[in-house]
């Protein structure tokens, strides 16, 4: 079956615009999570989704990024008045249930954002 | 503030060498660790440990878990070049899913 997959793959915008990025999750799959990876780094959380709700958004660096997942499936990222810090692959998970009883992940692809 | 280390950060071996990678850790509420295998931009899981001393095992990799020490090795045998990626480690505690930062295998021919 399909795997997890982000659009777009790569995105190249300048410093201060808007850009959203997709990931479609596996379906059947009620935990969604964001992550995003700086060059030499592993991931790092940005926010847990448990159907449509945001259950732990404790990762989001600041008040320029939000996610929503308005039906329970896709979901995405938004982030406002990007900055070249914003520079990374973000990555999109996947697993069958919730956090707390934990369900192997499973990664998109990823979308590598760069900002000029 | 939780953590997770990984070393070495970067490994050049030879094919046929054996490798073995490390991953400390400290965390509050500990559930399990993870490892995966990161070759362009998803990672794939390898393994889920969440007891100690019990071995993990899958073709040429390994891994096992010291709760008492905290940490994980990931061992692989044999090293092929398709073996060559960024091997993540991450802990699972009740807050989150932390990842460390990561060992870039390289195996050369």
């Amino acid at each position: 079956g399909a795997g997890v997959s982000q659009t777009p793959s790569n995105k190249v915008t300048e410093k201060g615009k808007y850009v959203e990025l997709r990931c479609d999750p596996i379906s059947g799959h009620t935990a969604l999570y964001w992550y995003r990876q700086s060059l030499g780094q592993g991931p790092e959380f940005l926010i847990y989704f448990q159907g449509t709700g945001a259950a732990d958004d404790s990762g989001l660096p600041n008040d320029r990024f939000f996610a929503v997942r308005p039906e329970g499936s896709v979901s995405t990222l938004k982030i406002q008045r990007t900055e070249r810090g914003d520079s990374a692959v973000y990555l999109c998970a996947s697993s069958l249930v919730s956090r707390s009883s934990y369900n192997e992940q499973f990664f998109g692809p990823g979308t590598r954002l760069t900002v000029l | 503030e939780d953590k997770v280390v990984q070393s070495p950060l970067s490994l050049v071996v030879h094919e046929g060498d054996t490798v073995t990678l490390n991953c400390s850790y400290e965390v509050t509420n500990f559930r399990s660790l993870l490892w995966y295998k990161q070759e362009k931009k998803a990672p794939t899981f390898l393994f889920m440990l969440t007891s100690s001393g019990i071995e993990k095992k899958s073709g040429r990799l390994s891994s096992i878990l010291d709760k008492k020490e905290l940490f994980s090795i990931l061992n692989i045998t044999a090293t092929q070049t398709g073996d060559s990626a960024i091997y993540l480690c991450a802990v699972v505690s009740n807050n989150d899913m932390r990842f460390g930062a990561g060992t870039r295998l390289t195996v050369k021919p």
